[in-house]
């Protein structure tokens, strides 16, 4: 079935790149996307990229597929305090269906 | 800028009583969806439901999972004999045609005792 892993937790020196990591199983997979998630807050879309593209940047985000893998990262430049939060990966088939989460993985940001 | 809300916050009942958890999506969206995240889980999908009828539903969503869209604007994800393995958080989420975002509201954190 549809799974999506990534590791829990991650600390990283504001100033430095964080890297989050995720695996995904379902190869009919089109969209995947980074959701962020801040402290009481809903899911916020961050970025998504399309199955047929490697790469995507967008400001300080870069986001990295590697369809034969089925892997995917996301790279934030310049770690801010305010980017402390839950990142989830996700996937979906199509536009308007379902997403598959991964658990999250929480950011923690030393000073 | 618009958002999902969702009402109540947070909903404490007793095991087999019925609730009800209410989402206002943005109001120009078609496709509706309720997912839920046991604590330290996954954030999982329930059902998604457009143009007055439930599109997908997972295996979660039994018989005692119902959802509706009593009027124009609001979504409500009911369960009519709450089970102690329902506390989790609720989150509503809603999408245009064609948009690849799914917007979600800020949740219900639903307590079974």
């Amino acid at each position: 079935g549809e799974d999506v892993e990534q590791s829990l937790f991650l600390s990283v020196r504001e100033g430095d790149s964080s890297v989050i990591n995720c695996t995904y199983t379902d190869s009919s997979s089109t969209y995947l996307y980074w959701y962020k998630q801040e402290p009481g807050a809903g899911l916020q879309l961050l970025t998504y990229i399309f199955s047929n593209m490697d790469m995507k940047q967008d400001q300080r985000l870069t986001v990295l597929l590697n369809k034969k893998d089925k892997h995917l990262s996301l790279r934030i430049a310049d770690t801010q305090t305010g980017d402390s939060a839950i990142y989830f990966c996700a996937e979906s088939m199509n536009r308007d269906d379902k997403i598959i989460f991964g658990k999250g993985t929480r950011l923690h940001i030393l000073p | 800028e618009p958002e999902v809300t969702q009402t109540p916050s947070h909903q404490v009942t007793q095991m087999g009583q019925e609730v009800i958890l209410r989402c206002v999506p943005i109001s120009n969206h078609l496709y509706f969806y309720w997912y839920r995240q046991i604590l330290g889980q996954k954030v999982e999908f329930l059902v998604s439901f457009y143009n007055n009828e439930i599109s997908e539903k997972s295996e979660i969503f039994d018989d005692q999972f119902s959802v509706e869209r009593p009027d124009g604007s609001n979504f409500t994800l009911k369960i009519r004999s709450t089970k102690l393995e329902d506390s989790a958080m609720y989150f509503c989420a809603s999408s245009e045609p064609l948009v690849t975002e799914q917007f979600f509201g800020p949740g219900t954190r639903l307590t079974v005792l």
